[in-house]
């Protein structure tokens, strides 16, 4: 998608083992975001950043770390890879004019199809 | 925990005819969106609702949204085969930049 990278787009990687997967962007928008996709549940919220060392944690953080120290890049650490983290990593960002809520839709990257093994 | 809950869950139509799809949420929102995937791709957003909007149109889509419901609606009028894809509605609460994502429902759009 125009504007926002994902890498890698695939991954197989061995249980606790470490996987960084990278998101960049060239609109810099201030809102980033990982979701993590699996059928049955939707996108579900990792983590978030609302600027440069500026993250917080969503709602299943538990085995995620992120950081951003730039606005264009937006990393997401699995520290210790497990079978249950195999899943389609999405990077999202956003703008936002006004307090608060997003007043624009996000703008998805490709994702990254990991799996655990 | 989702913040939107899709309904159907799949839903098979002809092509030519329209589609419309449910949505319902849990806590008070600010705004209301729906997005497509498409399969093996990223989401793509397709409209915004706010909380004191009742109705929207873009193109062949219209939302509406009842927030004494808690529910929303995305109709798709006479539908293409390129509408085949997966429907999600994600809201967002005051204050919050956070988009809550529903399960989403699975559009086929049958030639």
């Amino acid at each position: 998608d125009a504007g926002i990278t994902q890498s890698p787009r695939h991954k197989v990687t061995e249980t606790g083992t470490p996987v960084t997967l990278r998101c960049h962007q060239t609109e810099n928008h201030r809102y980033m975001y990982w979701y993590r996709q699996d059928p049955g549940h939707g996108l579900r919220l990792i983590h978030y950043s609302y600027g440069v060392k500026d993250t917080d944690k969503g709602e299943v953080s538990d085995g995620y770390s992120v950081s951003r120290s730039k606005t264009e890049d937006f990393l997401l650490t699995l520290e210790s890879a497990t079978s249950s983290q195999t899943s389609v990593y999405f990077c999202a960002i956003s703008e936002s004019i006004g307090q608060g809520s997003p007043n624009y839709g996000y703008t998805f990257g490709s994702g990254t199809r990991l799996t655990v093994v | 925990s989702q913040q939107g809950e899709e309904d159907p869950q799949a839903l098979s139509i002809q092509e030519g005819e329209n589609a419309t799809m449910n949505c319902s949420y849990k806590t008070s929102i600010n705004n209301l969106q729906w997005y497509r995937q498409n399969s093996g791709r990223g989401l793509v957003h397709l409209i915004l609702i706010r909380s004191n909007e009742r109705e929207k149109h873009s193109g062949r889509l219209r939302v509406t949204l009842d927030t004494s419901k808690k529910s929303s609606s995305l109709l798709i009028t006479a539908s293409r085969a390129a509408d085949t894809a997966s429907y999600f509605c994600a809201g967002s609460r005051r204050g919050n930049e956070k988009l809550t994502f529903g399960t989403g429902t699975r559009l086929t759009i049958i030639p």
